[in-house]
């Protein structure tokens, strides 16, 4: 199994600053057929399913806001909001889509400081 | 639109057996390229992938509960039904069926979730 493992596990951010979580794969995850990345991240919110954000590591689902974004590769990734707002208190996963079982990590809670 | 709705029991038993379906809309089962996946999550704890089945009824589970788990389509054909073996209260959890994405296994649809809890 690949093993998908988060940091921090808590975060805690001024509105208006910059959040950043990390996800690393146990193993590669990029895809050499389309040299894409087989990464999602995904929000929930108390009480709620969650919601896809970012898949291909970097490609933002329709309607996701532009201050949030994922970046890297093989086995490094982040997920990035540039300007913490509000809304954007949940807590976010990665998952793996690249072989079964597909894996999420534990998961980052991200607060308002 | 795509819409998901999980139903079946609250409340087991240890050792029984759980069945859940899934009814969805917006969406066909029989157009290739779709599938319907099944992922829980326990109390304050992480998403678990469990099983997905594919518009040609290709099936996945997750090694760790394969044999335990059937993933089927249902007798209606917006159905997807889920069994769960030998439930034990580790097994409490809200659990989620979803559509999977057209680009990957992934899911771009959810349900609200049913919170399943085992208890004597």
């Amino acid at each position: 199994d690949i093993v998908m493992t988060q940091s921090p596990d808590s975060l805690a951010v001024s509105l208006g600053e910059r959040a950043t979580i990390n996800c690393k794969s146990s193993q590669s995850v990029l895809y050499s057929s389309n040299n894409k990345n087989s990464l999602a991240w995904y929000q929930q919110k108390p009480g709620q399913p969650p919601k896809l954000l970012i898949y291909w590591a970097s490609t933002r689902e329709s309607g996701v806001p532009d201050r949030i974004s994922g970046s890297g590769s093989g086995t490094d990734f982040t997920l990035t909001i540039s300007s913490l707002q509000a809304e954007d208190v949940a807590v976010y996963y990665c998952q793996q889509y690249y072989s079964t079982p597909y894996t999420f990590g534990q998961g980052t809670k991200l607060e308002i400081k | 639109q795509i819409t998901l709705k999980e139903s079946g029991p609250t409340l087991v038993k240890p050792t029984q057996t759980l069945t859940l379906t899934c009814t969805f809309s917006g969406f066909s089962l029989s157009t290739s390229g779709v599938g319907v996946g099944w992922i829980r999550q326990p109390p304050g704890e992480a998403l678990e992938w469990l099983a997905l089945i594919f518009w040609d009824d290709d099936k996945r589970y997750s090694p760790s509960l394969k044999n335990r788990l059937t993933i089927t389509k249902g007798t209606s054909k917006n159905q997807v039904v889920l069994t769960v073996t030998n439930m034990d209260p580790v097994d409490t959890a809200t659990y989620y069926c979803a559509h999977r994405t057209s680009i990957g296994n992934l899911f771009d649809y959810w349900g609200q979730g049913t919170l399943v809890t085992v208890s004597p």
